[in-house]
């Protein structure tokens, strides 16, 4: 089992919807959680991050992480075309190590 | 400020071919990192620098040397390339847990 599980989709929805991407988890010590963004040719980017359990809150992104059941989620509210890339969770393993989900491919149309 | 920048950009090797993927920042970061990225598996670690002079080993390290010439500067080696090596690899480097800064990649292709 890996230590970090994300859909890989491709996630395909039209401009304005909410989108929902989501992780799980194995290591209860995970602490930091992390999501980048990776457009297509480029390399990733931290979009935003929680520490421990609770939401986050950063313009049209919301992070949310459920410690209790090993959860990551992240929503896009308003999803733009620009929304279009590649995001991955990754929780931190300590000692500034994070650990890669396999990443989600969404595809915003106008 | 330019980052974290990776040469080349891309490349062609034949299988046991070595090369030399380089990588430098200019953040002062203590902490560097070399990844591999393929489809479906995500970002995979390969070898990380902590500080200059010391490297460790990752997930993935079988078939990869790193050397952290100093604080700016993090290379990756491949002695003997195989087709199995072929990938898109990104240098990394952070101060903290929750950022690490990433290079544009390079792709790397051996056959």
């Amino acid at each position: 089992q890996k230590e970090v599980e994300q859909d890989p989709g491709p996630l395909s929805v039209p401009e304005g919807a909410i989108v929902s991407l989501n992780c799980t988890y194995s290591n209860s010590a995970f602490q930091y959680f992390m999501w980048y963004r990776q457009y297509s040719r480029k390399g990733p980017e931290l979009l935003m991050y929680t520490y421990s359990s609770g939401n986050k809150e950063d313009g049209r992104f919301t992070a949310q992480v459920d410690k209790s059941s090993k959860y990551i989620s992240l929503f896009i509210r308003d999803s733009q075309p620009s929304d279009s890339a590649t995001y991955l969770c990754a929780p931190s393993g300590g000692y500034n190590k994070l650990i890669f989900g396999a990443g989600t491919r969404l595809a915003v149309h106008p | 400020n330019a980052g974290v920048t990776q040469t080349p950009k891309f490349q062609v090797l034949k299988t046991g071919q070595s090369m030399t993927l380089q990588c430098a920042q200019d953040m002062n970061h203590n902490s560097m990192y070399w990844y591999r990225q393929d489809p479906g598996m995500g970002l995979r670690l390969i070898y990380y620098s902590a500080s200059e002079g010391t490297t460790d080993k990752g997930e993935v390290p079988n078939g990869y040397n790193v050397s952290r010439l100093n604080k700016r500067e993090f290379s990756l080696r491949l002695e003997s390339a195989a087709p199995s090596q072929t990938s898109v690899y990104f240098c990394a480097s952070s101060e903290s847990q929750e950022t690490q800064y990433f290079g544009p990649g390079t792709r790397l292709l051996v056959l």
